[in-house]
C-alpha cells in the first residue's frame, strides 16, 4: 500500500493566485516531511521541509503545513508564478530513508 | 560547483546485455542512493549507502547491484538488464541538515535506460 499519497496527479492555476499541493501519509515514524520541486530533464531539487513537532513552516512564497491529527501535509505558493510549474513530490524523511509520493504536476498559466 | 553527476545520461540496450551506470557526487557526502521515476509510479528507492562498503536494499532492489569502494562514487550495476527495467534513473547524496534529522538530498541529471 501506498505510504504517501498525492491524489492529484496535476494541477492548473493562473499566475498571481494560490497553489495548493496536497499529500497525505500512513505511516507516522518519520520525523520530517519534504517537498521536492522537479522540472523536466533535470533531477528533483529540495523545496522545503517540516519536522513533525511542527505545523507550520515557511520559505518565501513557500508555505507547508502539517496536520498530524489527519495525517496531512500541504504545500501553499502564494503567489504562483509560472516559473513554479513543474512536478512537485512530497516525502516523508528519517534518519535513513525518503519515501516519495507520485508527484503532482502544477501548470502556473501567465 | 556542488554537483552529482551520472553517466551515461542516455542509454539503449538489449535484453541481458550487462551495463553500469556510475554516480559521482563532489559534496564529501556519507549518503548517497539510487531512484528509478516511472510514470503514475514517483521516485522509487533502489538501494542506499549510508557510507563506503555499507549499502542496503531500498524498496525495489530486484535486479540491481550496488558498489561503494569510495566515498565519492555509487555505480549502478544490472547484471542482466529487463524490459521491466526500462525508466529514468536519478542518483542522490545526501547531508544531514545541521539542527535536524533528516537528508537533504542532491539529485543528479537522471538517466534514461531502455532496455529492449
Amino acid at each position: 500500500d501506498q505510504q504517501v499519497k498525492q491524489n492529484s496527479p496535476s494541477l492548473s492555476v493562473q499566475e498571481g493566485r494560490i497553489s495548493i499541493l496536497n499529500c497525505d501519509y500512513t505511516n507516522s515514524m518519520f520525523d520530517y516531511f519534504l517537498w521536492y520541486k522537479k522540472y523536466p530533464a533535470e533531477g528533483p531539487t529540495f523545496l522545503i521541509s517540516i519536522s513533525s513537532i511542527k505545523d507550520k513552516n515557511e520559505d518565501g512564497r513557500f508555505t507547508v503545513f502539517l496536520n498530524k491529527s489527519a495525517k496531512h501535509l500541504s504545500l501553499h505558493i502564494v503567489p504562483s508564478q509560472p516559473g513554479d510549474s513543474a512536478v512537485y513530490f512530497c516525502c516523508q524523511g528519517g534518519s535513513e530513508k525518503l519515501v516519495f509520493g507520485k508527484g503532482t504536476k502544477l501548470t502556473v498559466n501567465p | 560547483e556542488a554537483q552529482v553527476t551520472q553517466n551515461p545520461r542516455y542509454l539503449i540496450t538489449v535484453t541481458g546485455k550487462k551495463l553500469t551506470v556510475t554516480c559521482s557526487q563532489n559534496m564529501n557526502h556519507e549518503y548517497m542512493s539510487w531512484y528509478r521515476q516511472d510514470p503514475g509510479l514517483g521516485l522509487r528507492q533502489i538501494y542506499y549507502s549510508m557510507n563506503v562498503e555499507v549499502t542496503d536494499k531500498g524498496d525495489v532492489p530486484e535486479g540491481y547491484k550496488v558498489s561503494r569502494k569510495e566515498k565519492r562514487n555509487f555505480p549502478l550495476i544490472l547484471e542482466s538488464p529487463s524490459p521491466n527495467q526500462t525508466s529514468l534513473y536519478f542518483c542522490a547524496s545526501s547531508f544531514t541538515r545541521p539542527g535536524t534529522g533528516f537528508y537533504e538530498q542532491y539529485f543528479g541529471p537522471g538517466t534514461r535506460l531502455t532496455v529492449t
